[in-house]
């Protein structure tokens, strides 16, 4: 069965420093790989996502993230971070065949400090 | 505007009480989703539902039950049935496969 695994469960970070939010999955087909944010008692918004193409792939507030097949992960990254990026990141992945369910990792609470 | 609209956003409930969060789209999208939230264990589905009338149980489907009579709505009842209710509900919907598009949450306290 798929999964998805965030190994860090918690980020700190200073203002204007570069972060990475580490995003593994397990799957023997073809997937589909998303980022989402959550800021306090909201819902989620999508960052960027990975379908096809370029593997580097550019999203929302300046966040990129980097599909790397062999490794089977899709980590997020941001060269400097802003306060306002504090927040639970969420990597989803969704089997390419199937279109039912987005499977999601446990999320990363990512706390920047000015 | 275009979006899901998920209500009430508090709720407070006794033990033994059913209750039902309603959450409404209007993306025109066809696939609607309800997710459960608890701190640490990120989203885990509940049901959701490709087309009107009809729905699919997801990972945690106990003690819950939905509805899809119209495109625009999945409302989704929580039980009596469910040991542990407290939680944030998130519902989402999705055109074709696509990213999940979600509401700003319901969240439900079990007094």
């Amino acid at each position: 069965a798929q999964s998805v695994t965030q190994l860090d469960s918690q980020v700190p970070v200073f203002e204007e420093a570069p972060v990475e939010l580490r995003c593994n999955y397990s799957s023997s087909v073809s997937v589909y790989l998303f980022w989402y944010v959550q800021y306090p008692n909201q819902g989620l918004q999508l960052l960027l996502k990975y379908l096809s193409g370029s593997t580097l792939v550019k999203g929302i507030n300046g966040f990129e993230a980097e599909f790397n097949k062999s490794q089977t992960s899709f980590h997020l990254r941001k060269p400097s971070v802003h306060i306002s990026d504090t927040a639970e990141y969420f990597c989803a992945v969704r089997l390419s065949y199937n279109t039912d369910k987005l499977i999601f990792g446990t999320g990363t609470r990512l706390q920047v400090f000015p | 505007d275009g979006g899901i609209t998920q209500s009430p956003k508090y709720l407070f409930r006794k033990e033994g009480q059913n209750v039902t969060l309603s959450c409404e789209q209007n993306l025109n999208h066809d696939a609607m989703y309800w997710y459960r939230q608890d701190p640490g264990q990120g989203l885990r589905l509940i049901y959701y539902s490709q087309i009107v009338n009809d729905f699919q149980k997801g990972d945690i489907a106990e003690g819950y039950s939905v509805s899809r009579e119209k495109k625009e709505s999945f409302p989704l009842t929580v039980t009596s049935a469910q040991k542990n209710p407290t939680a944030f509900y998130l519902c989402a919907s999705s055109l074709g496969g696509g990213e999940l598009f979600f509401g700003e949450g319901s969240r439900l306290t079990v007094l």
